[in-house]
């Protein structure tokens, strides 16, 4: 069965200090991983997926994801933090070898950035 | 203005009550999911629905209720039978046929039984 991993529930950074914000997961095919942001009583923003290919994936606001297969991670980075990208941050995976489409979400963790 | 739209923003039910939540889309997408947020646990799938007139249950169906008549419409009905149903739930679709297409959601609906 697939599963998403975030290890940390919470991530605090000093603004303009770079981020990492983890995840592991698991699947039987090839994995198909996003990563999605939520600000408080919103809905979810999809930032990037990782498919194939280049292992660095970049997205939107200056956020990037590294893809290491023997490691099963794709944590999201950013060189440089914002207050302003203090959310909620959500990684997902689809198995490629499942025919349903189901994406399965990790736990979440929040970024804190502060002044 | 293309998207997902989910109403009502806000509701409340009381007890023994169904609710129906309704969750419409324009962007001629094929697949749509029923997701339950509830703090600390993430996202769980309810219901989900690959083409119309054709749905499968998710991971937490009990007590759920959902039907897809149109392309562009799939609301999701809390029943009576669902004894937790507090929580935000979120509405996505999706263009079908590869796993590797993005899912995009809509605002969000807070149900809270009163």
């Amino acid at each position: 069965a697939q599963s998403v991993a975030q290890p940390e529930d919470q991530v605090n950074v000093a603004e303009g200090n770079p981020l990492t914000v983890k995840c592991t997961y698991s699947v039987s095919g090839n994995p198909y991983l996003f990563w999605y942001v939520q600000y408080p009583n919103r809905g979810l923003q999809f930032l990037l997926k990782y498919i194939t290919g280049d292992n660095l994936v970049k997205g939107s606001y200056g956020f990037e994801a590294e893809f290491n297969k023997s490691q099963t991670s794709f944590h999201l980075k950013k060189p440089s933090a914002l207050v302003s990208d203090s959310a909620l941050y959500f990684c997902a995976v689809r198995d490629g070898s499942s025919n349903t489409g189901k994406l399965i979400f990790g736990q979440g963790t929040t970024l804190q950035v502060k002044p | 203005d293309g998207g997902i739209t989910q109403s009502p923003k806000y509701l409340f039910r009381k007890e023994g009550q169904n609710v129906t939540l309704s969750c419409e889309q324009n962007l001629n997408h094929d697949a749509m999911y029923w997701y339950r947020q509830d703090p600390g646990q993430g996202l769980r799938l309810i219901y989900y629905s690959q083409i119309v007139n054709d749905f499968q249950k998710g991971d937490i169906a009990e007590g759920y209720s959902v039907s897809r008549e149109k392309k562009e419409s799939f609301p999701l009905t809390v029943t009576s039978a669902q004894k937790n149903p507090t929580a935000f739930y979120l509405c996505a679709s999706s263009i079908e046929g590869f796993p590797g297409n993005t899912i995009y959601f809509g605002e969000g609906s807070w149900l809270t039984v009163v």
